[in-house]
């Protein structure tokens, strides 16, 4: 089975751009999730979509950040503007359906660059 | 506020020393503990979560409540354990969202 996939793996962008990062599941999972690493911190919870409904969306950070998941399948996280803070790396997690109690399968991340 | 610290940024040791990583975390109920590894140039994985009660590779946690703590202990540890590890919390009943530490590098030395 295909695991989490991410793109793009790496993006380089100044501040003030936007930028979209695109998380695909593993096919059947309803849970997504999406989390960031900032350089030196400890991983943080951004958001957490069951089907395509955001279930808790108490990790964003601010305004500047808008997760969808159109359909229920992929999602993307955009960032616009972006700043110099929200550099880090960003990783998408699944989980199987029907509760919120089984393992969460990572991607290999994105690590965003804001200049 | 739930918190997970993980207090050793970085731990070194030989190859078939005992290794202990510290994970406390602050929690009024019962939550869910897991350790997460990531090795090198591969992605975030879990290695072990509390209710399993398992050893895998080698290492074991306990959960003691009254410390508050999940340490990861292996008795003789291997070149192939240097990795980052993340101890994280999951409320029950909650959105089953995980909350970090801050990650402890492990570096086993041959």
């Amino acid at each position: 089975e295909a695991g989490v996939t991410q793109f793009p793996s790496h993006s380089v962008i100044e501040k003030g751009q936007t930028v979209t990062l695109r998380c695909d599941p593993i096919s059947g999972h309803d849970n997504l999730y999406w989390y960031r690493r900032v350089m030196g911190k400890e991983i943080k919870f951004l958001l957490h979509f069951v089907k395509e409904s955001k279930q808790d969306e108490s990790g964003m950070p601010n305004n500047r950040f808008l997760a969808e998941r159109t359909g229920g399948t992929y999602s993307t996280l955009k960032v616009q503007p972006a700043e110099l803070e929200d550099s880090g790396v960003y990783f998408c997690a699944s989980s199987r359906p029907p509760g919120v109690y089984n393992e969460q399968f990572f991607g290999p991340g994105t690590r965003l660059t804001v200049l | 506020a739930q918190r997970v610290t993980q207090p050793e940024k970085l731990l070194s040791v030989f190859k078939g020393a005992p290794v202990e990583l510290k994970c406390n975390y602050s929690y009024s109920g019962s939550p869910e503990l897991f350790w997460y590894v990531q090795y090198s140039r591969q992605r975030l994985q879990l290695l072990l979560r509390h209710i399993s009660r398992e050893s895998i590779k080698g290492f074991t946690a306990d959960l003691n409540k009254g410390e508050t703590s999940f340490h990861l202990k292996k008795p003789f540890a291997q070149e192939e354990d240097s990795a980052m590890y993340y101890c994280a919390l999951r409320r029950p009943g909650n959105t089953g969202k995980l909350i970090f530490g801050q990650g402890t590098t492990l570096q086993v030395k041959p």
